[in-house]
């Protein structure tokens, strides 16, 4: 069964410096989307992406973050300059759409030090 | 402006036992309903979508009131493996909003 992918599966970095999270969603899937989850907390809506645009974004996502989708398989998300407060686990999603379904992957664990 | 909201748990069970998760949303607009489950440091995975008649997967019942925007998630017989935390999640166009989560734990 296809599945959506994620790298790295842990990233760990120095605040201030830039991360991309890298996904690969479900091929014939049209929407895509990126959350984060604080340890211990609810899972938060990022941006969705269609059409090789975002379609709408969270106040979360500011001007330090972008997505991408530069080749048409993956899905990246940049933060430009992290700080302490960007440690999470960021989920990337992609959506079914006739059957109204999201599939998420594994996940990336972002440590800011 | 909470969205979605959950019975804060955690809910501790012996196996065997009934357990009923509960979940409020506040906006009329919301389209479809879904309860996933996530595992510990792991992503959530969807467990049923929830429809108008209420639906039923085995031991999983879902429910949905849009009167009074109250979607519900009943599990007979628990297993020790139905431990972990379970999300409400509403979706409006292409939307997703999640609940905080209602942990559960089921022992032995």
């Amino acid at each position: 069964e296809p599945e959506v992918t994620q790298t790295p599966s842990h990233q760990v970095t120095q605040m201030g410096q830039e991360v991309i999270l890298r996904c690969v969603p479900i091929s014939n899937h049209l929407y895509f989307y990126w959350y984060r989850q604080i340890l211990g907390q609810k899972v938060e809506f990022l941006v969705s992406f269609y059409n090789n645009e975002i379609s709408e974004k969270s106040e979360i996502f500011d001007d330090q973050f972008s997505v991408e989708r530069p080749d048409g398989s993956n899905f990246t998300l940049k933060i430009r300059s992290t700080k302490l407060e960007d440690s999470a686990m960021y989920f990337c999603a992609s959506f079914r759409q006739a059957y109204n379904e999201q599939f998420f992957g594994p996940g990336t664990r972002l440590t800011v030090l | 402006r909470k969205e979605v909201e959950q019975d804060p748990g955690p809910f501790n069970v012996p196996e065997g036992a009934t357990v009923a998760f509960n979940c409020t949303y506040s906006n009329s607009a919301s389209q479809s309903f879904f309860w996933y489950r996530q595992d510990c440091r792991k992503e959530p995975k969807l467990l049923m979508s929830v429809y108008s008649s209420g639906n039923e997967d085995g031991r999983f019942t879902a429910q949905l009131n849009r009167a009074s925007q109250y979607i519900s998630l009943l599990i007979r017989d628990s297993k020790l493996s139905d431990s972990a935390t379970y999300l409400c999640v509403v979706n409006y166009g292409q939307n997703f909003v999640f609940g905080p989560g209602t942990r559960l734990s089921v022992l032995p």
